[in-house]
């Protein structure tokens, strides 16, 4: 039971290029969350999903895409990188949007912006 | 208004000793979690220890309780008999509804170091 993985685990972009970082899941989870974490800053939220094929805005969208075809996975997109986005990403799944679930993170993607 | 603080950036214990790591919350909700989590220098986010709002039991997990204070809007983490591994990042983190959905809202941690 792999739990919710992330790739690539590492990466280093030229301002201006794009990627997509991928989330998966195999606890059939509804809910995917994907967050930053920056110096002194605790995690922020970016995107999250309810289900398959929705999608909302966090506390920090601006400059990030997402997509939730597939119940498993989750899709963090950056179409023009820049290096304000220089951070580590956490992708976090739960089972529902109850109040007592923990949220389950995958080991992050340290992602520099040069 | 932060609706996470935690106002302690670092703190030092000594090892077997136990500590206290403050959080407050803001909400004007009802229903809400509490969470802490762990973060060692490896990485990962690991769960430790959850409290409900109409919890009236105050959590414990092992060596981890949450000292539930609500009319203080307070949840702080206590770790008994500290551990040289439990040097890490901690997290304390609110999740309550908003927008249709539940969020967990995070602070911005307190660095715990286990002195030998």
């Amino acid at each position: 039971n792999a739990g919710v993985t992330q790739t690539p685990k590492f990466r280093v972009l030229k301002t201006g290029q794009s990627m997509t970082l991928l989330c998966a899941q195999d606890m059939n989870h509804e809910y995917m969350y994907w967050y930053r974490q920056d110096p002194g800053m605790g995690l922020r939220l970016i995107h999250y999903s309810v289900g398959e094929g929705t999608t909302a805005k966090g506390e920090v969208p601006d400059g990030y895409n997402v997509s939730r075809l597939k119940k498993q996975n989750f899709l963090l997109g950056l179409e023009s990188a820049a290096p304000s986005q220089t951070s580590v990403y956490f992708c976090a799944s739960s089972p529902s949007g109850s109040i007592s679930y923990e949220q389950y993170f995958g080991p992050g993607t340290r992602l520099t912006v040069t | 208004a932060q609706k996470i603080t935690q106002t302690q950036p670092g703190m030092f214990v000594q090892e077997k000793e136990a500590v206290t790591l403050d959080c407050t919350y803001d909400t004007s909700d009802q229903s809400y979690g509490l969470f802490w989590y762990k973060q060692p220098s490896s990485g990962e986010m690991i769960f430790l220890i959850y409290q409900g709002s109409y919890d009236e039991q105050n959590a414990t997990e092992g060596r981890y309780s949450l000292n539930f204070q609500k009319a203080r809007k307070s949840a702080n983490l206590v770790i008994s008999a500290s551990q040289l591994g439990d040097s890490a990042m901690y997290f304390c983190a609110m999740r309550e509804k908003e927008g249709g959905s539940y969020q967990l809202t995070f602070g911005k941690g307190t660095k715990l170091s286990v002195i030998p």
